[in-house]
């Protein structure tokens, strides 16, 4: 149990597109989904905590009009990415937590995505 | 299939005690494994080990790399009540793949 999925994997997109990145809980009602972005050799960072239903909070620095996060159902979260840019390019990962175990992150397995 | 696996999944302790937290994995293309301790919120980073038998030490916190068995060991000494949390580890594998990760070990530390 406690599966999280991304869609897609990976993604290759044009400067100036906007990509948006799925999150989904697979066997539980997630309350709480957190997106982070990860760059090469470095730490997870947190973006954005989403909880359903309402907005989602960003981290300082975290432009939230460019990462769009929505959380719209208890199984659903995506992020978008607005008017994308090489510096964007990065592990996209999300985690939920919720049902039996509120208090556990269960992470996807993250979208890598590139901007040419 | 890819997969890394930790033990114990949880562990409770009291102060001082020292605590070792196990991680193997199976994975194609293996480059690094991870370790970072989870919190309230965003998981922050401890270690990044490639190379076998090279011990890695933050603190009281001390990471080694074991590339025969496929595994890795995280040992904590002294533990205080800070350390309580969920340890995760992850590998990276290939480039512009993501990383896998453990379910974690939630460490529980009592005064």
């Amino acid at each position: 149990g406690a599966v999280v999925s991304q869609h897609p994997s990976r993604v290759i997109c044009k400067s100036g597109t906007s990509v948006k990145i799925e999150c989904r809980s697979l066997d539980f009602q997630a309350t709480t989904m957190f997106w982070y972005r990860q760059f090469p050799k470095q730490s997870l960072m947190l973006m954005a905590t989403s909880n359903e239903g309402s907005k989602a909070t960003y981290e300082q620095g975290v432009e939230k009009d460019k990462f769009l996060i929505n959380h719209a159902s208890l199984t659903l979260s995506t992020l978008t990415v607005t008017s994308a840019h090489p510096e964007d390019s990065s592990f996209y990962i999300c985690s939920a937590s919720g049902g039996a175990f509120p208090d556990t992150q269960y992470f996807g397995p993250g979208t890598r995505l590139t901007v040419l | 299939e890819d997969k890394v696996v930790q033990s114990p999944l949880s562990l409770v302790v009291h102060e001082g005690d020292t605590v070792t937290l196990n991680c193997s994995y199976e994975v194609t293309n293996f480059r690094s494994l991870l370790w970072y301790k989870q919190e309230k919120k965003a998981p922050t980073f401890l270690f990044m080990l490639t190379s076998s038998g090279i011990e890695k030490k933050s603190g009281r916190l001390s990471s080694i790399l074991d590339k025969k068995e496929l595994s890795s060991i995280l040992n904590i000494t002294a533990t205080q009540t800070g350390d309580s949390a969920i340890y995760l580890c992850a590998v990276d594998r290939q480039a512009g793949t993501a990383l896998i990760f453990g379910k974690g070990t939630t460490l529980s530390v009592s005064s």
